[in-house]
């Protein structure tokens, strides 16, 4: 198996841009979750899907986020409109039992 | 409030043991302790998990005290691939918080 799939790797962005990250979990795993990394917070959780459905979202900063998971084999996070404090490295993970999350190699977002 | 508390840093020398501490005196009788790794530039890496009997696996052991309010992560044979941040984490609902871990610099 190929891990968890994130695309792109890296993205710089306007300020005001509407940004999609894409995330493609193992195959056979029924948890997803998006997590976020600054050095400032560290890596925060920002919500998770079982079976597809949202589970708990209470990490997701602000409306400006938004996630789906249209099906068992793609998700995405969506940022609309991009800010410069948006900048981070973001982790899609899967798992089939939540404590053993795989995680994906990350996206690099910049928001200048 | 953090659930758990590491040392910030650790240095180990190769092919020694790296012994990893972590508190968590107030976790309850049914709660796991769980680790991941984070090697630079990577996602974190599961490690290992245990709840009151010591678990070994073949990347770590994990040691356990009988009261539970620590446990300690061994690598028997630290190499430079292992120097990483390494985090110690108690569930919170159906989440794993990560916190700043620990950062364990192997050297040769």
């Amino acid at each position: 198996d190929a891990g968890v799939i994130q695309s792109p790797r890296h993205e710089v962005t306007e300020m005001g841009q509407e940004v999609t990250l894409r995330c493609k979990p193992i195959s056979g795993h029924n948890s997803l979750f998006w997590y976020r990394q600054t050095m400032m917070r560290g890596l925060e959780l920002l919500i998770y899907f079982n079976n597809n459905v949202p589970i708990d979202d209470s990490g997701m900063p602000e409306d400006r986020f938004s996630a789906k998971m249209p099906n068992a084999s793609f998700s995405t996070l969506k940022i609309q409109p991009s800010e410069p404090r948006d900048s981070a490295v973001y982790f899609c993970a899967s798992g089939s039992r939540f404590y053993e999350q795989y995680f994906g190699p990350g996206t690099r977002l910049t928001v200048t | 409030d953090a659930k758990t508390t590491q040392p910030t840093s650790m240095d180990c020398a190769e092919g020694r043991a790296a012994n990893l501490p972590c508190n968590h005196s107030t976790i309850s009788g049914n709660e796991y302790v769980y680790w991941y790794r984070q090697i630079h530039s990577q996602g974190p890496q599961y490690i290992i998990h245990g709840l009151k009997n010591n678990e070994t696996n073949e990347m770590a052991s994990l040691i356990i005290t009988e009261d539970r309010k620590s446990s300690t992560l061994i690598l028997p044979h630290a190499t430079l691939r292992d120097t990483a941040v390494y985090y110690c984490i108690v569930r919170e609902g159906n989440k794993l918080v990560f916190g700043a871990g620990t950062i364990l610099r192997v050297k040769s």
